[in-house]
């Protein structure tokens, strides 16, 4: 299976602030990753797909990149409702998610 | 509108099986294949295993391959799994999650609410 790490595994951040997400696969899997958002108690919520590719209604502060090995998740202007936890997930062969990166607002 | 409800949650001693329905609306149900995901307290999520919808095939995670059914009732548009051989460590959330493909693997563009079953003696 690929492996998909995810870091840092928790960070805390301002209002206003830029946040990137890194998550690195164990093989490379083009652009076949996702972003997700979890609240606690909830499902979590598409943001990305295709590496880069920003979900319908989803703000448009949130931002993905990478390609082969190595990706991120951008939030250009930390808000409060983005407090949550975040999840990549690699599609390139079967299914597999990142261990998860919780984002706290200071 | 797209909706994905899932039913209650559920109790079940070790050894038993629990079947998780996911009720779908809002769409045409034999063009997206259905995949179901588990997510145990403070981890991260899990694949299962996915069912064609139009054919009924279905490909399961190789951890759970024996214990694992998933079917669908087209004329329901109702997708489910069931679970068998139930140990406290199977005690999570289960998510049904639709992908924008037929068949295979993508991303989730769609999640139903969770089903929470506990494994407890």
């Amino acid at each position: 299976d690929i492996q998909m790490t995810q870091s840092p595994s928790s960070l805390s951040a301002s209002i206003g602030d830029r946040v990137s997400i890194t998550c690195r696969a164990s093989q490379s899997i083009s652009s076949w990753l996702a972003w997700y958002q979890q609240k606690p108690g909830k499902a979590p919520k598409l943001l990305i797909y295709t590496a880069s590719s920003l979900q319908s209604g989803v703000p448009s502060r949130f931002s993905g990149s990478g390609s082969g090995r190595e990706f991120t998740l951008t939030i250009s202007s930390l808000q409060p409702d983005d407090s949550a936890t975040y999840y990549c997930q690699q599609y390139d062969s079967y299914s597999t998610f990142g261990q998860g990166t919780k984002l706290e607002i200071k | 509108q797209v909706h994905l409800v899932q039913s209650g949650a559920e109790v079940k001693k070790p050894g038993a099986s629990v079947k998780i329905s996911c009720k779908t609306s809002g769409y045409t149900f034999s063009s997206h294949a259905m995949h179901w995901v588990r997510q145990a307290p403070g981890q991260s999520l899990e694949r299962m295993g996915w069912i064609n919808t139009v054919n009924g095939n279905t490909e399961y995670s190789q951890k759970f391959q024996g214990r694992v059914t998933i079917t669908r009732d087209t004329s329901a548009t109702t997708v489910y799994m069931e679970l068998s051989g139930l140990r406290s460590e199977d005690t999570a959330v289960y998510y049904c999650a639709r992908v924008p493909l037929k068949w295979g693997f993508s991303y989730f563009d769609h999640w139903g609410q969770g089903t929470l079953v506990t494994v407890s003696s």
